[in-house]
């Protein structure tokens, strides 16, 4: 049974900060990392998606990759009030085709303002 | 373009009545998925069909559970005799995925059905 991992929150933080959001997972076979955002009522929208060990920067976001920790994260630089939503954390054991996602079950962030 | 649309938006069911669900991919998205997302919950996959073969439908909770892509676009996610516990929002996602080129597993989600059985 694959398995994914996140601290539900919430998690808050004050405008202009830097927002940590992590995922653990529990397939080694895993090959594909996704953080998908989902507001309150809205279907989840993909933000970053990582392959590779690292990091990897686009914008204020930055997802980072750990697969001997079997650890994904999630920063968000210089929060803004609209950053604040659920954040999903998903895995596939896709390489190269399509695969259904497993998701976390999510961390509900607050940026305070 | 036109992104992933559903229909109806909500459904109410009395338990054990049938429903349908309807799911536009978006146009040319090879590869079509179906999850379930309890309230609180992150969504848990249920069906994948490439085209209009379904390749995966190890998530369908029961045999009450069918789904079909007859012409390898529009998807319909069929509960049979449905039960409390099928309440939930049902969300499609479609991908441009296995096809070279396109983002390794990369998903765009539709509204969702909320399908509430009381």
């Amino acid at each position: 049974q694959k398995e994914v991992e996140q601290n539900s929150g919430p998690l808050s933080v004050p405008e202009g900060a830097i927002a940590s959001l992590n995922c653990t997972y529990s397939d080694r076979g895993s090959q594909s990392f996704f953080w998908y955002r989902q507001y309150s009522g809205k279907s989840p929208e993909l933000i970053m998606f990582i392959y590779s060990n690292g990091d990897k920067e686009d914008g204020r976001f930055t997802a980072q990759l750990n697969k001997a920790s079997q650890y994904v994260s999630l920063l968000i630089r210089d929060s803004q009030p609209s950053d604040s939503a659920t954040y999903l954390c998903a895995v596939t054991d896709s390489g190269g085709g399509a695969d259904g996602l497993t998701f976390g079950k999510g961390t509900h962030l607050i940026i305070q303002p | 373009g036109a992104g992933v649309s559903q229909s109806p938006r909500y459904k109410v069911a009395k338990r054990g009545q049938d429903v349908a669900l309807r799911c536009d991919p978006i146009s040319g998205h090879v590869s079509l998925f179906w999850y379930q997302q309890a309230l609180g919950q992150g969504p848990e996959f249920l069906t994948y069909f490439q085209n209009e073969a379904q390749l995966d439908k190890s998530g369908l909770p029961s045999d009450r559970f069918f789904a079909e892509r007859p012409e390898g676009s529009v998807s319909t996610l069929k509960i049979q005799r449905t039960q409390q516990e099928d309440s939930a929002v049902y969300l499609c996602a479609s991908s441009p995925a296995p096809l070279a080129g396109a983002p390794r597993g990369e998903q765009f989600f539709g509204p969702g059905t909320r399908l509430t059985v009381l």
